[in-house]
């Protein structure tokens, strides 16, 4: 069974921390990693996408890694802000590019003034 | 460009009813695949539709069917609604060979009591 894991479940930072999501996967035979936000209630917003042949994606805060050889994925957000407060969430995709996603649980993050 | 829209927004429904909810994908997208998201859950993949045609199904009853239209906007209809089928309906579109990044609709809450 091809499963997502996320970890931590939820996070509590200060403003102004640089902290890290992880999230694993049980099959290394990956074809894209995709990173999404999701605000309560609300669809997902893609944050970022990383394919099999990279090893890490950035937009602005944001920094995405791939490691398929330990299957996994870390999403690196740089000096949070408030805003940020969300759920992330990150899904594999199951077949070669059908875009048929497996998602992980969530990290539920909450930044702090 | 267009988002991705969603239709209805909120949905209340009996036991053993059916429903209909619509997406309307970005434009120029062909392909759009439907999710089930239960609360505190990461989505679960519905079924597919690339050019009008189910294009892969994940683990789902056939009272789930869908369609596709020749404008590629598609259809979810859930027959026989059962109170475990209470959760967030999310749509996404994307255009195969594209890079496959998928941009989600808003979503539709469904409640069945």
């Amino acid at each position: 069974k091809q499963e997502v894991t996320q970890i931590p479940a939820a996070l509590s930072v200060p403003e102004g921390e640089n902290l890290v999501l992880n999230c694993s996967f049980t099959d290394s035979a990956i074809y894209n990693l995709q990173w999404f936000r999701q605000d309560p209630g609300k669809g997902l917003t893609s944050l970022l996408l990383i394919q099999s042949s990279q090893r890490e994606q950035t937009s602005g805060r944001l920094n995405a890694s791939l490691d398929k050889s330990s299957g996994r994925s870390t999403l690196y957000i740089a000096a949070s802000q408030p805003g940020d407060s969300a759920t992330y969430l990150c899904a594999r995709d199951t077949t070669g590019g059908g875009n048929k996603l497996t998602f992980g649980t969530g990290t539920q993050l909450k930044v702090e003034l | 460009e267009t988002g991705v829209t969603q239709s209805p927004t909120h949905l209340i429904k009996t036991r053993g009813q059916q429903v209909t909810l619509r997406c309307s994908s970005q434009s120029g997208h062909n392909t759009v695949s439907w999710y089930q998201q239960a609360l505190g859950q990461g989505p679960q993949f519905i079924f597919q539709y690339y050019r009008e045609e189910e294009n892969g199904r994940g683990n789902f009853p056939p009272r789930f069917s869908g369609l596709q239209f020749p404008n590629y906007s598609s259809e979810l209809n859930v027959n026989a609604l059962e109170l475990d089928d209470s959760a967030l309906y999310l749509c996404a579109s994307s255009l195969a060979g594209q890079g496959d990044e998928q941009f989600f609709g808003p979503g539709t809450r469904l409640t069945v009591l």
